[in-house]
């Protein structure tokens, strides 16, 4: 079993529609996790982090977080073309003294004008 | 520095010969992660520092790779007898840890090809 999993998509939106990347992860014991935006040919880019349950929003982005189910999601408004990317889950497994991030495969999103 | 600098940005080498990776990590970040990334594929953590040592090398593939970082900041890979399967992109990041863990940095990455 993986332990981050995403759907690798290509997950297609329409332009100013909700887009919604999900992420499953297999270490019950995680505490922090992050979602990183990888244009082509570029490297990971932060973009949202999310400690407790619920949600946390920052501008047209907005990450939930639920522990029980072992699940985060990254949601975003109003989408655009230039969000169009691969979106990366990433999750600590590493515990205190050894942060260190496990990475999904990515979902590649595409908005369509 | 203002960012993760890594160096060179792309490197192409022959088969079984040397090579080494540089990574400056931000002014100040204390730990300093290396990964990789193959065509279409997620990231490969590699190796973790935290100030002079590394705590997790569980990531490295073969005895062929290792990687030193000294002063607390900049970081060598090196990869002896490259093997075209070494071909990707290697990717360095650095993380102020304090009591909390904010995610971390990534540089641009260097690019080899095992030719």
């Amino acid at each position: 079993q993986k332990e981050v999993e995403q759907n690798s998509g290509p997950l297609s939106v329409p332009e100013g529609a909700i887009a919604s990347l999900n992420c499953t992860y297999s270490d019950r014991g995680s505490q922090s996790f992050f979602w990183y935006r990888q244009y082509s040919g570029k490297s990971p880019e932060l973009i949202m982090s999310i400690y407790s349950n619920g949600d946390k929003e920052d501008g047209r982005f907005t990450a939930q977080l639920n522990k029980a189910s072992q699940y985060v999601s990254l949601l975003i408004r109003d989408s655009q073309p230039s969000d169009s990317a691969t979106y990366l889950c990433a999750v600590n497994m590493g515990g205190f003294g050894n942060e260190k991030l496990t990475f999904g495969t990515g979902t590649r999103l595409t908005i369509i004008p | 520095g203002a960012g993760v600098s890594q160096s060179p940005s792309n490197k192409v080498t022959e088969k079984g010969k040397d090579v080494e990776l540089r990574c400056d990590p931000i002014s100040g970040h204390t730990a300093l992660y290396w990964y990789r990334q193959s065509l279409g594929q997620g990231l490969e953590f590699l190796i973790y520092f935290q100030g002079n040592s590394a705590p997790d090398k569980s990531g490295l593939p073969s005895d062929r790779f290792s990687a030193e970082r000294t002063g607390g900041s900049v970081s060598t890979l090196t990869i002896q007898r490259t093997q075209q399967e070494d071909s990707a992109v290697y990717l360095c990041a650095s993380s102020l840890l304090l009591q909390d863990f904010y995610g971390y940095t990534f540089g641009s990455g260097t690019r080899l090809t095992v030719v």
